[in-house]
């Protein structure tokens, strides 16, 4: 089972910043937080990780709580081409795991 | 293009053929996942490669299902037998150093 939990949806307006939540209570200590996205008809997307310091990249920012059981994904302007399914998931990279899904939050960007 | 090629990105079947989909992963990645995406869902582990090893297959692969990765290069995933169930998207991921997961587009197979 999926260590995460999202909520099902989320709207945003266009241009605002999207944040989605992301609950792992039970995350380890040598577990990162990762974020994918899946858009429609294509495979998922990485988009950033983390472990404990909070992190930005060309796509987002991600925030880890300090206590590590809940983390936000921002997407600072969304666009409607950032409608899609995000998938928060914790696994350790020093181990050959695989990644479990949960369903994700699905993102509707409103124009 | 993601770096991890899938063929075909789309296959319809009779209920009862065998299909067979290929996987090209990352060239310098020794592991390969194989996931299936059902309608909603989030994608469900199938199985996993280091190398040319098959290391863990999930319960979800039955006995019709087989999955080779020869010289620990590219992969295929055959379904003998194909049911209605087995309509999903099949996809295929390579794992980065630090960066994640590297997926493909997925191969969607329609079994009518």
């Amino acid at each position: 089972d999926a260590k995460t939990t999202q909520p099902p949806s989320m709207d945003c307006a266009e241009g605002r910043a999207a944040n989605l939540p992301c609950n792992h209570s039970t995350i380890s200590g040598n577990e990162y937080v990762y974020w994918y996205r899946q858009i429609h008809s294509q495979g998922p997307q990485y988009i950033i990780h983390g472990l404990k310091n909070n992190e930005t990249n060309e796509m987002a920012s991600l925030i880890i709580t300090e206590d590590r059981k809940s983390s936000t994904l921002i997407l600072p302007h969304a666009t409607l081409r950032d409608t899609a399914v995000y998938y928060c998931i914790v696994g350790d990279p020093n181990r050959d795991d695989k990644i479990i899904f949960g369903k994700g939050t699905r993102l509707h960007i409103l124009p | 293009d993601t770096g991890v090629s899938q063929d075909p990105r789309h296959k319809i079947t009779k209920r009862g053929q065998n299909v067979t989909f290929r996987c090209d992963p990352i060239s310098e990645h020794n592991r390969l996942y194989w996931y299936r995406q059902t309608l909603g869902q989030g994608p469900e582990f199938l199985t996993y490669f280091q190398n040319e090893a098959q290391l863990e297959k999930s319960r979800l692969l039955s006995d019709r299902f087989s999955a080779e990765r020869p010289k620990g290069s590219f992969s295929t995933l055959e379904i003998q037998r194909t049911e209605q169930g087995d309509s999903a998207m099949y996809l295929c991921a390579s794992p980065g150093e630090l960066d994640g997961y590297t997926f493909g587009s997925g191969t969607r197979l329609t079994v009518v």
